[in-house]
């Protein structure tokens, strides 16, 4: 299995609080990623990066902000949780292969989010 | 507008019997296909994929086909297992997309003993 560890697993919080959530990997893997599942939506991306300090937005970033300090760590932020940010968070993780395959991504636990 | 879509929430299998999960996609420039499973409380799991060169891709009990002009693929089991059962995920990229993974909904498999 690949080395990836979410935290915290389970956290509720109320409507206007900051959250972040930690994702850290220990495969040295160069592509990170944030996910959100919800009913009916599957995953859907928030946020990725491909490096150190280097993010860009997913189709659901609205909300979130990412960092990325150290190769092994990416967080993301909801700098005011709303109710509608209630979910289940994934981190992935991907290396970098040459080629246009586009590999698989590893997964983390989950962390759920409930926001009242 | 979901670019993959799974239009079976749910999906119910005697054991033993062959499952089949469908998934659609409407972007053309999708070049790379994935399924993943999912349990309960965990973080979804690899199962297969399928490079769009390729129309069939086979591993072990699980095989999944390609059709590029119907935009359309399909993953199949046989036989089903009752450790089957598992939410499975529809994914797709396209080249040079950073590895990002277009997801569908998912279908729920229930494999019955």
């Amino acid at each position: 299995d690949a080395g990836i560890t979410q935290s915290p697993r389970h956290k509720v919080t109320e409507t206007g609080t900051p959250v972040t959530l930690r994702c850290h990997q220990t495969e040295n893997h160069r592509y990170m990623y944030w996910y959100r599942q919800d009913p009916g939506h599957g995953l859907r991306l928030i946020h990725y990066s491909y490096g150190v300090k280097d993010t860009d937005k997913g189709e659901v970033s609205d909300g979130y902000s990412v960092s990325r300090s150290k190769t092994e760590d990416f967080l993301l932020t909801l700098e005011s949780a709303t109710s509608s940010q209630t979910s289940v968070y994934f981190c992935a993780i991907s290396e970098n292969l040459a080629g246009g395959n586009t590999g698989e991504l590893f997964f983390g636990e989950g962390s759920r989010l409930t926001v009242l | 507008d979901q670019q993959v879509k799974q239009n079976s929430p749910s999906l119910s299998v005697q054991e033993g019997r062959i499952s089949i999960l469908n998934c659609d996609y409407t972007n053309s420039m999708f070049d790379y296909f994935l399924w993943y499973k999912k349990y309960p409380a965990e973080g979804p799991t690899f199962l297969i994929s399928i490079s769009s060169i390729k129309d069939k891709n086979e591993d072990g009990r699980f095989t999944v086909f390609l059709n590029k002009s119907a935009k359309h693929l399909s993953l199949h089991i046989v036989p089903s297992q009752p450790g089957d059962s598992a939410v499975y995920f529809c994914a797709a990229s396209a080249t040079g997309s950073a590895r990002q993974l277009t997801f569908g909904s998912g279908t729920q498999l229930t494999v019955l003993p």
